[in-house]
Formats: structure tokens, sequence, C-alpha cells
């Protein structure tokens, strides 16, 4: 079965300083995606980043970018020039065949001002 | 910009009171899916549709859950009867292929009491 660990269930960040997620995941596919989803207070679930296993530049969205070691089967996120506003939850997830998304434990990301 | 709808937003009943959750999936996602959302067992997915067929529902509680989908615009998730540890939050999602990010709604928060 596939599976994603986020081994760090909590994070704190000062703000404008640079903070990065871990993330893991096992399987046995060689072509899948992975995504990280923020989830603030509100609730919603947004997403924040995707990664296509195929490619091995790594995905990045303005202060958001991962660092994806497919041997390793590693999919960090790194948040640049923290802002308040980036406080949340932090899912990291993978698409298994058939769309179906296996989500991580979550990793709570707090950031001082 | 399209949206998933999920309808209520809230939701407080008594145990053993049918519970219907309502989802508008974005108008051209072919497939829908439901997750379950608590502090113990984090985002795991319950059921999920492809073109209005069912292709997954093997994490729900079959006695007491049912998923349809209706037409195109409309997936339903209901409970009956419902107990208190089905209180969650849950989440509907509508996508097109497992290339592309989900789309979630803003979920429904279930308590029964």
């Amino acid at each position: 079965a596939q599976t994603v660990t986020q081994s760090q269930p909590e994070m704190s960040v000062q703000e404008a300083e640079t903070v990065t997620l871990s993330c893991t995941y096992d399987t046995s596919e060689s072509d899948y995606y992975l995504f990280w989803y923020k989830q603030p207070p509100s609730r919603q679930m947004i997403l924040v980043i995707r990664q296509e296993a195929y490619k091995q530049q790594n995905a990045t969205e303005n202060r958001f970018s991962v660092n994806f070691q497919k041997a390793a089967k590693s999919f960090s996120l790194k948040i640049s020039d923290s802002q308040l506003g980036d406080a949340a939850m932090y899912f990291c997830a993978y698409n298994t065949s058939g769309s179906r998304l296996t989500f991580g434990e979550g990793t709570q990301l707090t950031v001082n001002p | 910009d399209a949206r998933v709808t999920q309808t209520p937003r809230h939701k407080v009943t008594e145990m053993g009171q049918e519970v219907t959750m309502r989802c508008q999936p974005i108008l051209g996602h072919n497939t829908v899916f439901w997750y379950r959302q608590t502090m113990m067992q984090g985002l795991e997915l319950l059921a999920y549709f492809r073109n209005r067929a069912p292709l997954d529902d093997s994490g729900m509680p079959k006695d007491r859950f049912s998923a349809e989908m209706p037409d195109a615009t409309l997936a339903t998730l209901k409970i009956q009867p419902s107990e208190p540890r089905d209180s969650a939050v849950y989440f509907c999602a509508s996508g097109t292929d497992r290339r592309q990010p989900q789309h979630f709604g803003d979920g429904t928060r279930l308590s029964i009491l």
C-alpha cells in the first residue's frame, strides 16, 4: 500500500525567513504525481504546488519550491520569505492510480512576527 | 473562479438521525471524491466516482454510509443512522485526471450528539 509520511507534526518560522517541510512516500509505481496542499484555519484545502514524478526539475511557484528526490522518495516543501498568511496545516499528498489522493499526517506551520 | 460547492457547511444532529451532505463539482470535472478528516485518522478517502459511476467505496462503512451521483452536477453522501464517531469534516473534491490537482469544497463539519 502506498503511504505518505510527514515526520514533523509542528514547525515554526520567523516572518521573512525560510522553512522546509519534509515528506516521504512509499510506492512501487514509476509514474505518479505529488502535491502539497495548505489548510488554513478556515479549513479550505488549497493547492500549493504540484510535481510530476517523470520530471527531474523541481517545481516552483513564487515563494514555494520543492526538493524532489525520486530515488529517496522524498518530496520536501520550501517556503521562502515566510509571511503571516503562510500559517496553516500543510499536507503532502500522493496521487495513486485511479486519481485518488493519499495524504500525509500534516505539518502545522506557525509563522512568528 | 470555478469552485466545488458543498452544503451544508455545518450540521449538528442527534445520533440515529439521517444526514445528507451534498456536493456540486466543478463543471467539466468528471471525477468526484469524498474525503473525511478527523484528528485521529487525518484525511481519508471514503469513495469516488468517475463519469458518475462509483469506482471505489472501500473506505466507507457499508452498513450506514452511501454515496451516489444522481447527475453530473450533484453528488451526495448519506449516513443512516448516524453515530457520534461519524463526527468529522467531510470534504468533496472534483478533478479530471490524475495529472491535475483535485479541487476541494469548503467541507461540511458534522457533529453527532
